[in-house]
């Protein structure tokens, strides 16, 4: 059984770019989280999708959006980028809502 | 918002010894998770906790969930040199929101 994984691993881009990172969700899990942390800092909630419907946001402005397709894999996309979206970008896959998230390796965006 | 407030940010022991970390909240959560984040990884779940004074082990990791609601502790007896790494509070809200929220992390240096 193959846990979460995300693509790409890294990645830079400039200011006032578009970025799309995507997330395969473990084999059975129907939910994806998204999560931004900045460096030394803990995970930021950004948003969860469940059965591609998006189900909670964290205080991140809409042009961070998302998408969740029948596979239930996913993806995180950021317009407009700015020099503080530089962070890792973390993936978690979970069974069903409100069961354990499960962590992919994350993206590491960089923004100049 | 709600944080939480993780303690000590940074701890330096000898291999062998105990160690004791704590988050606090001025929030109720209904659930507690300790992960440990290695470099260049998602976080892994180390132990979940449900009830409030429930207390948990997982091999040399033992954990509570303070009676208030508003803390936990996590605690990890006779360090091995393969602990070191940023160990992660979360906690899960009342309400039906399923984001995590997370502490600013410890990070742990075991000297051999």
């Amino acid at each position: 059984e193959t846990g979460v994984t995300q693509s790409p691993t890294h990645l830079i881009k400039t200011r006032g770019q578009q970025v799309t990172l995507r997330c395969s969700s473990q084999s059975g899990h129907n939910t994806v989280s998204w999560y931004q942390q900045a460096l030394g800092q803990g995970p930021q909630f950004i948003f969860q999708y469940y059965r591609e419907e998006e189900n909670g946001r964290g205080n991140f402005p809409p042009r961070f959006s998302g998408l969740q397709f029948p596979n239930y894999s996913s993806e995180l996309n950021v317009n407009a980028l700015e020099l503080d979206d530089s962070a890792l970008y973390l993936c978690a896959s979970s069974l069903d809502r409100g069961e354990t998230q499960y962590f992919g390796p994350g993206t590491r965006l960089l923004v100049l | 918002g709600q944080q939480l407030n993780q303690s000590p940010q940074s701890m330096f022991i000898q291999e062998g010894e105990d160690v004791s970390m704590n988050c606090t909240s001025s929030s109720i959560f209904n659930t507690w998770l300790w992960y440990k984040q290695d470099p260049g990884e998602g976080p892994v779940l180390l132990i979940a906790l449900y009830k409030a004074g429930e207390l948990t082990s997982n091999g040399r990791l033992t954990a509570q969930f303070g009676i208030t609601r508003k803390d936990s502790f996590l605690n990890i007896s006779a360090s091995i040199p393969s602990d070191v790494g940023i160990y992660f509070c979360a906690g899960i809200t009342q309400g039906g929101s399923e984001k995590l929220v997370f502490g600013k992390g410890t990070k742990l240096t075991v000297n051999p």
